[in-house]
């Protein structure tokens, strides 16, 4: 089992919907979550972190942690074509999960 | 501005011919690490380092040598690429690395897309 994982997508939705990402890991230890987005060609830019249980938001943007089922997650509301990127989740021993391909139509 | 600078940002080389790809930080960030991304295969971790003098291997350090002598500077050195090297690469940095009590994020460098003929 890898220690991070998320499903590669695509993930489609259309404009206006929330899009919800999701993210397993296996190490019981993990504290703390960070979400990245990521445009084709380009590099991994931080847009969430999320350091204890329950959710946190910024924006349209909200992280859930949930320790005991082992899953964050990010819900991205009102997604805009421009939301659309490889969304990549990683654990605080900065393993990396292959990442989530979002699109979202107009 | 906070940055990590890599360089350079597109490279097209022949099989065998060494070759370094610089990376700096201006954070004054402890920890160093090297990635390259493939199609279906994610971020793999090559080298990192906690450290002014110490490097690690991470999951596919085959072919790759890393130096950290000062800490703003992480290069990544193939000194005999091969077709298989083919792929994009990012230098990042954060405060602190992994197991440590404080739990930074990475910081990326622009990344480079390096193809071996």
């Amino acid at each position: 089992q890898k220690e991070v994982e998320q499903n590669s997508g695509p993930l489609s939705v259309p404009e206006g919907a929330i899009a919800s990402l999701n993210c397993t890991y296996s190490d019981r230890g993990s504290q703390s979550f960070f979400w990245y987005r990521q445009y084709s060609g380009k590099s991994p830019e931080l847009i969430m972190s999320i350091y204890s249980n329950g959710d946190k938001e910024d924006g349209r943007f909200t992280a859930q942690l949930n320790k005991a089922s082992q899953y964050v997650s990010l819900l991205i509301r009102d997604s805009q074509p421009s939301d659309s990127a490889t969304y990549l989740c990683s654990n605080d021993k900065l393993i990396f999960g292959t990442g989530t391909r979002l699109q979202v139509f107009p | 501005e906070a940055q990590v600078t890599q360089n350079p940002r597109y490279l097209i080389t022949v099989t065998g011919k060494k070759l370094t790809v610089t990376c700096s930080q201006n954070m004054n960030h402890e920890y160093m690490s090297w990635y390259r991304q493939d199609p279906g295969l994610g971020l793999r971790q090559i080298y990192y380092s906690m450290n002014v003098e110490v490097t690690d291997k991470g999951d596919v350090p085959e072919g790759y040598k890393v130096s950290r002598k000062e800490k703003r500077n992480f290069p990544l050195i193939l000194e005999s690429p091969s077709p298989n090297q083919t792929s994009l690469y990012f230098c990042a940095s954060s405060y602190s690395g992994p197991d440590s009590s404080y739990n930074s994020p990475l910081h990326f460098g622009n990344g480079t897309r390096l193809t071996v003929t």
